[in-house]
């Protein structure tokens, strides 16, 4: 089936400590996405990649790094320079000139303990 | 500066009834609108679009109005069932260069009675 797949679904981690979310995809979409959503908020885009070899900040960028060196993949990670780490992190793709509609993943949960 | 609100936190309605979820911008550059449904530790999916040049779209139970003058956007929904209860999103795009770069509410919790 085609779909996204996060990993880990669930993560903790100690303060200090870089992470990295995975996200695949293999719906052959050329963007993809990493949102965060914290409790009683929307979701914010954290960065974005419309093709391979290149990505662009969002509007909560700091203290997160990208890469996109297969069209299927694009991993986050979440920093130490990240102040509020604790968040639903979700993924998602899109076909390439589209107006929006995007595919999401399951989510992965991450705390900061 | 929140760009797109969903000022209803929470929705209670009886099966059978019409919900009405209700959305409002503020950035006249959005030109493309879309309701997305989550359940609890889910992605959301998508439910619905419509894009400014339309004023209503329709799909089975789920009925989207756009009013550009008010910047206003609602999503009905009916007959409303006990499986429609999740959060609820609205979302924005402002097309061409910016698409799917969705900007979203913070969402209703819609809750349909048995």
């Amino acid at each position: 089936d085609g779909g996204i797949t996060q990993s880990p679904k669930y993560l903790f981690r100690k303060e200090g400590q870089n992470v990295t979310l995975s996200c695949e995809q293999n719906l052959n979409h050329d963007a993809m996405y990493w949102y965060r959503q914290d409790p009683g908020q929307g979701l914010r885009l954290i960065y974005y990649s419309q093709i391979v070899n290149d990505f662009q900040k969002g509007d909560i960028a700091e203290g997160y790094s990208v890469s996109r060196e297969k069209k299927e993949s694009f991993p986050l990670t979440v920093t130490s320079a990240q102040k509020n780490p604790t968040a639903f992190y979700l993924c998602a793709s899109s076909m390439g000139r589209n107006t929006g509609e995007l595919f999401f993943g399951e989510g992965s949960r991450l705390t900061v303990l | 500066d929140q760009q797109v609100k969903q000022n209803s936190p929470s929705l209670s309605v009886q099966e059978g009834r019409i919900s009405i979820l209700n959305c409002d911008y503020t950035n006249s550059m959005f030109d493309y609108f879309l309701w997305y449904k989550k359940y609890p530790a889910e992605g959301p999916t998508f439910l619905i679009s419509i894009s400014s040049i339309k004023d209503k779209n329709e799909d089975g139970r789920f009925t989207v109005f756009l009013n550009k003058s008010a910047k206003h956007l609602s999503l009905h929904i009916v007959p409303s069932q006990p499986g429609d209860s999740a959060v609820y999103f609205c979302a924005a795009s402002a097309g061409g260069t910016s698409y799917g770069k969705l900007t979203f509410g913070q969402g209703t919790i819609l809750t349909v009675h048995p």
